[in-house]
């Protein structure tokens, strides 16, 4: 089975950075992705992490430590519309290849002027 | 940019009724796949299909579910007799490449479902 954590709601600064938490536990895990959710709409893909280190993509970068089974999502020069859900998301190998994604429940994000 | 479509935006329904969901994946994607979130909740892993067949399901995916590409590009998602508990949101998303090969995954806009 498979199991994410990662923290209900953040509230961060417009134009500061925010570093929002992942931890899972996963039978084959075989990577870690972020996506971006705003209310109502649906989750858009921001990164892939497989190997373990960190990941960069304009403002957003993503780390990933698989011996610690954790990942964080880094976002700097925080915009008002980042405000939105994060969330984090693990697959594991069931040998299929076109296997889904377990989510986690997401991280809400608040950002303030 | 090509993007996955979903019909229809909004379904009501009443308890016991079947309803079948269509989606339009991107037109060069090979994996395909159907999501849900209840409300205020996770979104879900349903079902993922390849090659015109399942290739994986969850629990949530019993027997009164099903999924079909009736032609070359629909991909239809099938909930024979509706529950209450069914009423969520219904994400279809479809990649290019196997999870396995890191292949993103690309969401339709979503089915708002309504079961009263």
């Amino acid at each position: 089975g498979q199991n994410i954590d990662q923290p209900t709601e953040m509230t961060a600064t417009e134009g500061a950075i925010v570093q929002i938490n992942c931890t899972y536990q996963t039978s084959g895990f075989n990577g870690l992705f972020w996506y971006q959710q705003h209310a109502g709409e649906a989750p858009t893909f921001l990164s892939y992490n497989v190997l373990d280190g960190l990941e960069e993509k304009g403002r957003f970068s993503s780390f990933l430590s698989r011996s610690k089974g954790y990942s964080y999502l880094l976002l700097k020069e925080l915009q008002m519309k980042d405000s939105a859900s994060y969330l984090c998301a693990a697959s594991g190998d069931s040998g299929g290849g076109a296997d889904g994604l377990t989510f986690g429940k997401g991280t809400h994000l608040i950002i303030q002027p | 940019e090509p993007e996955v479509t979903q019909t229809p935006s909004h379904q009501v329904t009443q308890m016991g009724q079947e309803v079948i969901l269509r989606c339009v994946p991107i037109s060069n994607h090979l994996y395909f796949y159907w999501y849900r979130q209840i409300l205020g909740q996770k979104v879900e892993f349903l079902v993922s299909f390849y090659n015109n067949e399942i290739s994986e399901k969850s629990e949530i995916f019993d027997d009164q579910f099903s999924v079909e590409r009736p032609d070359g590009s629909n991909f239809t998602l099938k909930i024979r007799s509706t529950k209450l508990e069914d009423s969520a949101m219904y994400f279809c998303a479809s990649s290019e490449f196997p999870r396995l090969a890191g292949g993103e995954q690309y969401f339709g806009p979503g089915t708002r479902l309504t079961v009263t």
